[in-house]
């Protein structure tokens, strides 16, 4: 089936530095991505939707300044935190959209910022 | 603005009993639905699709069930086990505009030996 990979899965890093998550499809081109936050025994929050060669669309109170989406390929999508701080410590999910308009998603990545 | 609701929020269960997992939604004007399953600190597992024009699918011990214009779906976990706990999350889709999954905040399953 098809198969969607981020990278890494874990990272910690310093308040005030950026840290940039990849999200692969494997095995499928996708031109749209989307991606998520989750924090601990919550539901997964859409942040936006990403769209190859095009900028990404965000939801309501997402900073799009601070939470850079880039889409340049039909198989990579990427999320760039900026100046981050402890309170975007959380746990990153994409995911992509497949033949028939099946979701895939990714394994997600934890970011700690200390 | 769809919303997605989902009941029970917890089910704590003894390993062999069937289950039963809802999932309302708001806007019934949708393309289809998934179910998905996630581990703790884990991504999504997609258990199941259905599109809006089916009214059940099945996947093994699985099945979901949907009525659009009732806003409702349904999972159905036949004789549970330890393996099964895990949370369960529904995600209608609507495409044309709209195009992404919204979820609900899902159902914690635990089923204990």
């Amino acid at each position: 089936g098809a198969v969607v990979s981020q990278h890494p899965s874990w990272v910690i890093c310093k308040s005030g530095t950026s840290v940039k998550i990849e999200c692969r499809s494997l095995d499928f081109q996708a031109t749209t991505m989307f991606w998520y936050r989750q924090f601990p025994k919550q539901s997964l929050m859409l942040m936006a939707t990403s769209n190859e060669g095009s900028k990404a669309t965000y939801e309501q109170g997402v900073e799009k300044d601070k939470f850079l989406i880039n889409h340049a390929s039909l198989t990579l999508s990427t999320l760039t935190v900026t100046s981050a701080h402890p309170e975007d410590s959380s746990f990153y999910i994409c995911s992509a959209r497949g033949l028939g308009n099946t979701i895939y998603f990714g394994e997600g990545s934890w970011l700690t910022v200390v | 603005k769809q919303e997605v609701t989902q009941i029970p929020a917890a089910l704590s269960v003894p390993e062999g009993e069937n289950l039963v997992l809802n999932c309302s939604f708001t806007d019934s004007a949708i393309y289809n639905l998934q179910w998905f399953r996630q581990d703790p600190g884990k991504g999504l597992t997609s258990l199941l699709l259905i599109q809006s024009s089916q009214r059940e699918q099945t996947s093994g011990r699985l099945n979901a069930s949907l009525d659009k214009s009732s806003g409702r779906s349904t999972l159905y976990i036949a004789a549970s086990q330890p393996g099964d706990s895990a949370t369960y999350l529904c995600a209608p889709y609507r495409a044309g505009g709209y195009n992404k999954l919204i979820f609900g905040a899902g159902t914690r399953l635990a089923v204990h030996p």
